[in-house]
């Protein structure tokens, strides 16, 4: 059961540097969701996809975007990589509104 | 808007003891509420969720939560930690309608042998 799928699991960019996260998940889930993890903080979200087609914005959304590329996939993209984006980045899944949602691994990501 | 507050930032038990980690949420009606697990360098994997009905609620690996109402709080415990318990604990709410989970800002287990 391989559920939610994150690549790549570590990555060193340097400020100004673009790069794009991507996420897909096997369980026919209709929701997809970025977090990113904090010390301190908790999870915030970024951005969520409700279902294919549609996308929307967290509570933490500047420097980032993202594509729902079909009801599997979804994918972050950094456009110009700031330290402060540095952080743990989790793609979750879910079958939507009240139902649990599940989470990939992680993708560790340091901006120098 | 709903919020989830988890007061302890750290707690240390010693393997035996007893285990309770705290939760509170602010809601109006009875929301949808999980507990997940993070070990270090993993994500997040459910421990016990609550819907509704019997407000005392079983999860993985022993763990068990109670939702009441009238504290606004769902707390996690455990009768006997394990060293393997080591790892930090996220509460977290389902934001109805939106499509949203809103985590608390977590708990970090420490187990002492």
């Amino acid at each position: 059961n391989a559920g939610v799928t994150q690549t790549p699991k570590f990555q060193v960019l340097k400020t100004g540097q673009s790069m794009t996260l991507q996420c897909a998940q096997d369980m026919n889930h209709n929701s997809m969701y970025w977090y990113r993890q904090d010390p301190g903080m908790g999870l915030r979200l970024i951005y969520y996809s409700a279902s294919e087609g549609t996308t929307d914005k967290g509570e933490v959304p500047n420097g980032y975007n993202v594509s729902r590329l079909n009801k599997r996939e979804f994918s972050l993209r950094l456009e110009s990589a700031a330290p402060s984006q540095t952080s743990v980045y989790f793609c979750a899944s879910s079958d939507g509104p009240n139902t649990e949602a599940f989470f990939g691994q992680g993708t560790r990501l340091t901006v120098v | 808007a709903q919020s989830v507050t988890q007061p302890d930032i750290h707690i240390t038990v010693s393997e035996g003891a007893s285990l309770e980690l705290r939760c509170n949420y602010s809601y109006g009606a009875t929301p949808y509420l999980f507990w997940y697990v993070q070990s270090p360098g993993q994500g997040l994997q459910l421990l016990l969720k609550y819907f509704s009905g019997d407000t005392l609620v079983q999860g993985i690996k022993g763990f068990e939560a109670e939702f009441k109402r009238s504290q606004s709080s769902f707390n996690l415990r455990k009768p006997s930690v394990h060293w393997s318990d080591a790892a930090e604990y996220f509460c977290a709410v389902d934001d109805p309608g939106t499509y949203k989970y809103i985590f608390g800002t977590g708990t970090r287990l420490k187990v002492l042998a």
